[in-house]
Parts: structure tokens; C-alpha cells; sequence
């Protein structure tokens, strides 16, 4: 089955950019959807097919998708993006939606 | 307003059954492709199930496929999900969230139900 590997944890101060990463076997061929779950809430798209964001989702969230990584850039970091990140694709060679593990925003 | 609301879940014990449901409202539900996640405590997000919009197509993850059963009744505007031989590593949050197909992202998520399993 098709594995997302993200780093556990990240940090960046206010202001500054976050990066996120999702690796995966040539994910640049999928579709890449982006999830941020703040702390006990339900999860909320943030980003779909590796660039569009959701109405309602700031322009500082972007998404890029290329060979072997999908990124998730969160620009001019507020207090507010501290969360836990998910990427997630649909593996159609087993007809699977597979999550990443999740990255844990903190903002310093 | 675009709502999904979870139902059904609780404390049930090891080897029982339970079954949650997930009812939508604000949108047209028979048009939509639906599915189920879970996230234990402390841990990650985990797909279960997916399931088409006319009940076509059904598709579960392998560690789970033989303990689930997903439903939908459109005319109720309910999503169902069953599952069977309840562990303790069952005990999780459940989410059910909408999206326009099974390669699409999941759009709209509901609150989600608790499921623990102890006896």
C-alpha cells in the first residue's frame, strides 16, 4: 500500500514560513489534499489537488506537489496555524485513501 | 449550512457491535461520495470506508474490511457504518466528511462520534 511519510513535528516563529512536507513514490503523479486539525477540533481542508485552497483559507496557505514530495507552505505564521497537519491522497492501485502521519505546527 | 452530525457511538464492549450514523443536511446528499475516518487518542487520522454515491462503490481499508459494513440511505440523507468484533484498538474518535468522489479531497467533516472499547 501506498505509504505518506511526514515529519513529526515542526516549529517556527511568528511571522517566518512553515514548510511542511509529505514524501511519497512519485506522489507528483497524484492529487494531494492538505488537512489541519487544531487541538480538539475536527479536521478542515486547507489545501486540495496540490495548489487550490477552499473558499474561506487564507492566501498564506499554499500547496506544491513535485516527484517524490507534496509541500505545504504556510506563510506569515500566526498563533492561530499551531495544529497538527495531514496530507492524504487516494491510491488507485488498491482503490485506498491513505493519510499521512501528521506534522504538529508549533508557533513559538 | 453545510452539516454533518455523527451519531451512535459509546462505550461497548470487547467482541460487541456498534453502529454509527452520520446525518447531512445543507446540501444534496444522493450527489455526494461519503466516507468514514477514525483517529485513536494521541494518534493520527485513519481512512476506514468510502462509499459512492449510488452505493456502487464501496471501499474499505484491509485492516478493517472484514469488521465493517458502510451504508447510506439517501432518502433519510444518512450514512451508516457498522462495525463488528469490536478491540480495544477500535477505540477512536469517528469521522464521517463528504467529497465529490473517492479521489477527491473530503470537503465537509462532522464533529465526530467516540467509540471506546472496554470492558
Amino acid at each position: 500500500s501506498f505509504v505518506l511519510t511526514q515529519p513529526p513535528s515542526m516549529s517556527v516563529a511568528p511571522g517566518q514560513t512553515a514548510t511542511i512536507t509529505c514524501g511519497g513514490n512519485n506522489i507528483g503523479s497524484k492529487s494531494v489534499h492538505w488537512y489541519q486539525q487544531r487541538p480538539d477540533q475536527a479536521p478542515r481542508l486547507v489545501v486540495f489537488d496540490d495548489v487550490d485552497r477552499p473558499s474561506g483559507i487564507p492566501e498564506r496557505f499554499s500547496g506544491s506537489n513535485s516527484d517524490n514530495t507534496a509541500t505545504l507552505t504556510i506563510s506569515r505564521v500566526e498563533a492561530v496555524d499551531e495544529a497538527d497537519y495531514y496530507c492524504q491522497v487516494w491510491d488507485s492501485s488498491d482503490d485506498h485513501s491513505v493519510f499521512g502521519g501528521g506534522t504538529k505546527l508549533t508557533v513559538l | 449550512e453545510v452539516l454533518l452530525v455523527e451519531s451512535g457511538g459509546g462505550l461497548v464492549k470487547p467482541g460487541g457491535s456498534v453502529r454509527l450514523s452520520c446525518a447531512a443536511s445543507g446540501f444534496t446528499f444522493s450527489s455526494y461520495h461519503m466516507n468514514w475516518v477514525r483517529q485513536a487518542p494521541g494518534k493520527g487520522l485513519e481512512w476506514v470506508s468510502s462509499l459512492s454515491s449510488n452505493t456502487g462503490f464501496i471501499y474499505h481499508a484491509d485492516s478493517l474490511k472484514a469488521r465493517i459494513t458502510i451504508s447510506r440511505d439517501n432518502a433519510k440523507n444518512s450514512l451508516y457504518l457498522k462495525v463488528s468484533d469490536l478491540r480495544a484498538e477500535d477505540t477512536a474518535v469517528y469521522y464521517c466528511a463528504r467529497s465529490w468522489a473517492a479521489t477527491d479531497a473530503f470537503d465537509v467533516w462532522g464533529q465526530g462520534t467516540v467509540v471506546t472499547v472496554s470492558s
